[in-house]
């Protein structure tokens, strides 16, 4: 496709669940990244993915998140009992290379709206 | 106390008017600073990136950035109702891939 698709647009769950949610980065985009956008609030980092590697987890909050890329392109995001707090919008972006420190322009998805009941 | 602040609005001005949005930061250490635009229900898109003092200007859009001041501003000139968004600012971690982002204001322009 021509964009960052994310898949579902939007999911309902119980407190306890668990839940997957997915990102198709725009083909040949090396870097993938993991937000989560809370109501009023900026995207907040995640994850950082370089190739199939999560280069820089440092934003995952806790043990029950964890997100892979096995091939290099999709990215599954995956929360584990999952809590009333973990309800935000997901979003996910790629860019094609960049440097540390720098400009990259990341393109981003339209995103997944979590809701735990 | 955050590393960007962001006066998150709703920012109300009516059709034709230059709009001024801006960020304040902590980190003088930052190096790249990004405005995004968010529609309601869509992913940010981006809009203009700097990164040296001074100003840049793309169409009806100029950013500002002051680093002595740890100030950014993004100006919207001849609003239209089609700028309606809420639009985020963003900063670069040096040393790392991370990007800091406000917590965006919501602007609206009135027909």
């Amino acid at each position: 496709g021509a964009g960052v698709s994310q898949t579902p647009s939007n999911k309902v769950t119980e407190k306890g669940k668990y839940v997957e949610l997915r990102c198709d980065p725009i083909s040949g985009h090396t870097a993938l990244y993991w937000y989560r956008q809370s109501l009023g609030q900026g995207p907040e980092f995640l994850i950082y993915f370089q190739g199939t590697g999560a280069a820089d987890d440092s934003g995952l909050p806790n043990d029950r998140f964890f997100a892979v890329r096995p091939e290099g392109s999709v990215s599954t995001l995956k929360i584990q009992r999952t809590e009333r707090g973990d309800s935000a919008v997901y979003l996910c972006a790629s860019w094609s290379s960049g440097t540390s420190g720098g400009y990259n322009e990341q393109f981003f998805g339209p995103g997944t709206r979590l809701t735990v009941l | 106390q955050k590393e960007v602040e962001q006066d998150p609005g709703p920012l109300s001005v009516p059709e034709g008017a230059i709009v001024s949005l801006n960020c304040t930061y902590s980190n003088s250490a930052f190096q790249y600073f990004m405005w995004y635009r968010q529609y309601s229900r869509k992913g940010p898109e981006l809009l203009m990136y700097t990164y040296s003092s001074g100003n840049k200007e793309d169409g009806r859009f100029t950013a500002q950035v002051d680093k002595s001041s740890k100030y950014i501003s993004l100006f919207i000139r001849d609003s239209q109702p089609s700028d309606s968004a809420t639009y985020l600012c963003a900063m670069s971690v040096p040393g790392t891939y991370k990007y800091i982002f406000g917590t965006g204001t919501r602007l609206k322009v009135l027909a």
